[in-house]
């Protein structure tokens, strides 16, 4: 299986502030990498699909990339309403994998 | 606007078989890939299978307990997990997965069932 290793576990940053989660691949692999935002008591949301395209209605300050097995997720400007655990998860090879999570808190 | 919602018992005894439905309204099940996923403390989130037009595939760890079946005229899926454990206690979802560029991304989702494995 591939591993999606992910960090931080949880970060504290304030409003406005710019925020990275990466996941490290376990193994080389194409740009099938998907990044959701799931809050408490709800199922994940699709944010990012295949490394860096947004989903439609995601905001702008959302994005994601890709720079060989390392791929990063980053909130531009931190607001209130983006307090939530994210999620990668790839999708290059069965089985499906998901990284362990980021807790983003303000 | 797809809407999914699972469906079953909350509650399972030990070696018995989990059983699981997700009725799909606002499209039909033939135009994508649909996946069971669920969620642990433990564990985080696990991919458990998924069945399209195509096929279906299965996660490994789970294949010789898994099935996953489709009826079309009900416009649902569903999922039978048989020999269950305390370890399958979790929060099952049921998703849609995107259809073409990105068709790993899952983009749709129930609001997902808790299961707990428990006498």
């Amino acid at each position: 299986d591939i591993q999606m290793t992910q960090s931080p576990s949880s970060l504290s940053a304030s409003v406005g502030d710019r925020v990275t989660i990466t996941c490290q691949a376990s193994q080389d692999m194409s740009n099938y990498v998907n990044w959701y935002q799931q809050k408490p008591g709800k199922a994940p949301k699709l944010l990012i699909y295949d490394a860096d395209y947004l989903e439609t209605g995601v905001p702008s300050r959302f994005s994601g990339a890709k720079s060989g097995t390392h791929f990063s997720f980053t909130i531009h400007s931190l607001q209130p309403e983006d307090i939530a655990t994210y999620y990668c998860q790839q999708y290059d090879r069965f089985p499906y994998t998901f990284g362990q999570g980021t807790k983003v808190d303000i | 606007q797809v809407q999914l919602q699972e469906s079953g018992p909350g509650l399972v005894k030990p070696s018995e078989t989990l059983s699981l439905t997700c009725s799909v309204s606002g499209g039909t099940i033939g135009s994508h890939s649909w996946s069971w996923i669920r969620q642990s403390p433990g564990d985080g989130l696990e991919w458990i299978g998924y069945f399209s037009d195509s096929g279906a595939r299965n996660n490994p760890s789970l294949e010789n307990r898994l099935t996953i079946s489709v009826d079309t005229s009900k416009n649902h899926f569903s999922l039978k997990l048989s020999s269950v454990t305390a370890t399958d206690t979790a929060l099952y979802f049921c998703a849609r997965q995107r259809s073409g560029v990105g068709f790993g991304g899952f983009d749709f989702w129930g609001p997902g069932i808790l299961v707990t494995v428990s006498s």
